[in-house]
């Protein structure tokens, strides 16, 4: 029973272009949401999170829109730089159970 | 500032040897500690989590063992690897809900 999922394996786009990576929960209990970006054979870097009671967190290049009825929440990165090609994780928690759930990543890759 | 390390960077063992990947955590207090696994291709597994030195939760059974002997130090044991056990092994600690992870550890048996 997966959670979390991130139905795109792999996601290709052109440099100055923007990206979406997609996530969708199943969980209404989640009430906090986080993307990682992570490099070969580095740990995961935390980019962005949004808390239930907003619907968009923006930073920098990076905004994060959550829609709640939909248990479904993205990552857009604007303008999309090749240092950007990545692998993305979604993973969301809730205050109950404390623990990140992390959907399965999508690569992210960005054409010059 | 707060820091993760974790050692070795990569190992190669044979099967049916033992195991101890040691993470410690710079610039904060009674943090929660987390062992996460990827295996090649895959996503994010948790494997055990701690709130406090001596408290361990184990999220699959498994031949890995973890102990907090100190507040910032976790380690991931097991007594006879499975070939099943390779994968890259992740380290993370958090103070409130963002989890920070370490560098990694890349386990090969063979």
């Amino acid at each position: 029973d997966q959670q979390v999922k991130q139905n795109s394996p792999s996601l290709s786009v052109q440099e100055g272009r923007i990206s979406i990576l997609n996530c969708d929960y199943t969980n209404s209990m989640f009430d906090y949401f986080l993307w990682y970006k992570k490099y070969p054979a580095e740990g995961p870097t935390f980019l962005i999170s949004i808390s239930s009671i907003k619907d968009k967190n923006e930073d920098g290049r990076f905004t994060v829109f959550l829609n709640k009825s939909a248990k479904h929440l993205s990552l857009h990165i604007v303008p999309s730089q090749p240092g950007d090609s990545a692998v993305y994780f979604c993973a969301a928690s809730s205050r109950e159970g404390g623990k990140l759930i992390f959907g399965q990543g999508t690569e992210l890759s960005v054409k010059p | 500032s707060q820091t993760i390390h974790q050692w070795p960077a990569t190992l190669v063992q044979p099967v049916g040897s033992p195991l101890s990947l040691e993470c410690t955590v710079e610039g904060t207090s009674n943090p929660n500690l987390y062992w996460y696994r990827q295996a090649a291709g895959r996503g994010l597994q948790l494997l055990f989590y701690s709130v406090g030195i001596g408290q361990i939760s184990s999220e699959v059974p498994q031949n890995l063992s973890a102990s907090r002997p100190q507040d910032r130090q976790f380690i991931l044991s097991s007594k006879k690897l499975l070939l099943s056990d390779s994968g890259f092994y992740l380290c993370a600690w958090s103070v409130e809900e963002t989890q920070y992870f370490g560098p990694g550890t890349r386990l090969t048996v063979l």
